[in-house]
């Protein structure tokens, strides 16, 4: 069973371009989970989906990030119009219906430059 | 406000010592979740541990202790006879009943292990 996949690993965008960042969970798995971890900081969370729908946005910027997590294929972080200070690492986690442990991915380093 | 706070940012120690990272939580819930994970240079999150609002015995995985103290509000761990891969920040988090899978973490203590 393989674990939480994020892709792509590492990402470099210029200011002003978008970033999608994707996350396919765990088999099984119908939560995901996306925090952001900026330099030298611990992890903020972002946006709680089940499938189709947003659970929980409150760590989401209000203006440029956009997630989904549709009823078919990956978890997408949607970044537009990146600037410098969206450099960070994006991790992803998801977690079966009920459980209380989220299984997070190895996370996708976005350099803006 | 800050819910889950490490005030240690960073620990030096000499290979073979004892280190201890501190953690202090803060919920109204009577429900809750403690994790401690590490985060090696290489950047993944590693699962270390998850414990239950409702069991404060101590825990000991060969190295590795947990000292949970819900009277403090603290879950501390300690890792004994540190050696140079121990090196890592190391994450304290919280996850509380109404949203089980939204961890809450603390800002990180860099442990640092010298030969």
């Amino acid at each position: 069973n393989a674990g939480v996949m994020q892709n792509p690993r590492h990402l470099v965008r210029r200011r002003g371009q978008e970033a999608r960042l994707r996350c396919s969970p765990m088999k099984g798995h119908s939560h995901v989970y996306w925090y952001r971890q900026l330099p030298e900081e611990g992890l903020k969370f972002m946006v709680y989906l089940q499938k189709e729908n947003i659970i929980d946005e409150s760590g989401m910027p209000k203006e440029r990030f956009s997630a989904e997590f549709p009823k078919e294929g990956p978890s997408i972080l949607r970044i537009q119009q990146v600037v410098r200070g969206d450099s960070a690492a994006y991790f992803c986690a998801s977690s079966p219906q009920g459980v209380t442990e989220a299984f997070f991915g190895q996370g996708t380093r976005l350099t803006v430059v | 406000a800050q819910k889950v706070t490490q005030a240690q940012t960073e620990i030096s120690v000499v290979e073979k010592e004892d280190v201890t990272l501190d953690c202090v939580y803060e919920t109204r819930d009577t429900t809750y979740y403690l994790f401690w994970y590490k985060q090696p240079p290489s950047g993944e999150l590693v699962f270390l541990i998850r414990r239950n609002s409702f069991d404060e015995q101590n825990e000991i995985s060969g190295r590795y202790s947990w000292n949970f103290q819900k009277s403090t509000s603290s879950f501390n761990f300690t890792i004994t006879a540190s050696q140079v891969v121990d090196s890592a920040v190391y994450f304290c988090a919280l996850s509380e009943a109404d949203s089980w899978g939204k961890l809450q973490f603390g800002a990180g203590t860099q442990v640092v292990v010298t030969p």
